[in-house]
């Protein structure tokens, strides 16, 4: 039973790029959150997708936006991208209520980094 | 806003020791507070706590919270190597469970 995976494993980018990450949740779930991992730091809520709608939001700016397919799959998308940008972007998945988080399952996370 | 505190941040100790991370949190509308361990990058789970009082174990490590005093503790007995890792405490909250805070995890690091 594969759990959580998430691709590419490292991404090297410019400052003004776009990048797109994505996230297959472990079978059975239907609920993918994202969360921006920086160095030393916990990781951050970005949002999260149920449904293939965007159900909550944290704290972060227009520039980060998701989708959900019918697969439950899920992609993070980043424009303009500024060097604060450069962290461990984490996926979770879980299978719960609407809205909810429930217990989550977490991949390897995609290592982003911004020059 | 909501906030998660951990302490400490960072602990060294030798294998066999007892250790004792603290969480503590002031959120709206609490749901459940969760510990994770994080060795190289995924966070594994390790527990859930919703109730005070009860404590949860797996093998060397137990919890606890305590939702008058906003804290939960993650005990870790008979330490071995392998135990080195970030341990992060979360708690989800709002009415709807809105939003998902982690704290800053702490560093212990198990040595032979």
């Amino acid at each position: 039973d594969a759990g959580v995976t998430q691709s590419p494993t490292h991404l090297i980018k410019t400052r003004g790029q776009q990048v797109t990450l994505r996230c297959s949740p472990k079978s059975g779930h239907d609920t993918v959150s994202w969360y921006q991992q920086a160095l030393g730091q916990g990781p951050q809520f970005i949002f999260q997708y149920y449904e293939e709608e965007e159900r909550q939001r944290g704290n972060f700016p227009d520039r980060f936006s998701g989708h959900q397919f019918p697969n439950y799959s899920s992609e993070l998308n980043v424009n303009a991208l500024l060097l604060g940008d450069s962290a461990l972007y984490l996926c979770a998945s879980s299978l719960g209520s609407r809205g909810q988080f429930g217990i989550q399952y977490f991949g390897a996370g995609t290592r982003l980094s911004v020059l | 806003e909501d906030k998660v505190v951990q302490s400490p941040l960072s602990l060294v100790v030798h294998e066999g020791d007892t250790v004792t991370l603290n969480c503590s949190y002031e959120v709206t509308n609490f749901r459940s507070l969760l510990w994770y361990k994080q060795e190289k990058k995924a966070p594994t789970f390790l527990f859930m706590l919703t109730s005070s009082g009860i404590e949860k174990k797996s093998g060397r490590l137990s919890s606890i919270l305590d939702k008058k005093e906003l804290f939960s503790i993650l005990n870790i007995t008979a330490t071995q190597t392998g135990d080195s890792a970030i341990y992060l405490c979360a708690v989800e909250a709002g009415n709807y469970g809105q939003n998902f805070v982690f704290g800053p995890g702490t560093r212990l690091s198990v040595l032979p």
